[in-house]
């Protein structure tokens, strides 16, 4: 059972928005940023944000992240099919001393 | 970009030692700056932090797994290595190595592209 919470799941069309949760606790998200990798099917997780709401260069502007208490959010504009991955939220958590990840979220463009 | 490498046996009995290696080309490995971790992923999906050697061979470990585990690196060779003792089914996974640069806890940016380990008699 993963530290973060996360749906298992989200879908979308093109050309939609779609929000992604990760939930947390005081320990990590609560007192660290949050990061988001995205896992395109049989490939290595990928860098998409970093401190909450920093894009790595490459990143397009639709996608953005943010961060609220223990909670956090990453949202697609313009939903693309190249888009549909498996999404995943992190965040150093200092209680266990360590990184700790969301479950994943699947997303499916319609 | 730096590219990494893992490399290791696919299948370890239980009880014995997981011994993986990642290595680190078209990039600088000893130099400040560059962490450089393990992350597991289940065949659920769920990831899962196993820890990192710095450039000053400085060793951080989950806490969970700092029992059982070993990272060590060999400059010459541009390489880092994972042990982990002991293994058991629950250790079956897609095993990562990962750079982690930026400000703390140094996020990955770069990663191998995985090895299944899978731990069965």
């Amino acid at each position: 059972q993963s530290v973060l919470t996360q749906p298992p799941s989200a879908s979308g069309t093109p050309g939609q928005r779609v929000t992604i949760s990760c939930s947390g606790s005081s320990p990590n998200i609560g007192s660290n940023y949050v990061y988001w990798y995205q896992q395109v099917p049989t490939t290595a997780p990928k860098l998409l944000f970093y401190m909450n709401n920093q894009r790595p260069s490459g990143v397009p502007d639709r996608f953005s992240g943010s961060q609220s208490g223990t909670s956090a959010s990453l949202a697609i504009s313009g939903l693309r099919s190249e888009d549909e991955a498996d999404y995943y939220c992190a965040s150093w958590d200092d209680s266990l001393s360590g990184w700790v990840f969301g479950g994943g979220t699947k997303l499916t463009v319609l | 970009q730096v590219q990494l490498q893992e490399s290791g046996p696919g299948l370890v009995k239980p009880s014995q030692t997981l011994s993986l290696t990642c290595t680190v080309s078209d990039g600088p490995f000893y130099t400040g700056g560059s962490y450089w971790n393990w992350v597991r992923q289940y065949p659920g999906k769920g990831l899962e932090w196993i820890g990192y050697i710095d450039y000053s061979a400085t060793t951080y470990y989950s806490r969970s797994l700092k029992s059982r585990v070993t990272i060590s690196r060999d400059i010459s060779k541009s390489q880092f290595s994972l042990k982990v003792t002991s293994v058991t089914a629950a250790d079956t996974a897609v095993y990562y190595c990962a750079r982690g640069v930026g400000e703390w806890p140094y996020p990955f940016d770069s990663w191998g592209q995985g090895t299944l380990v899978t731990v069965s008699s």
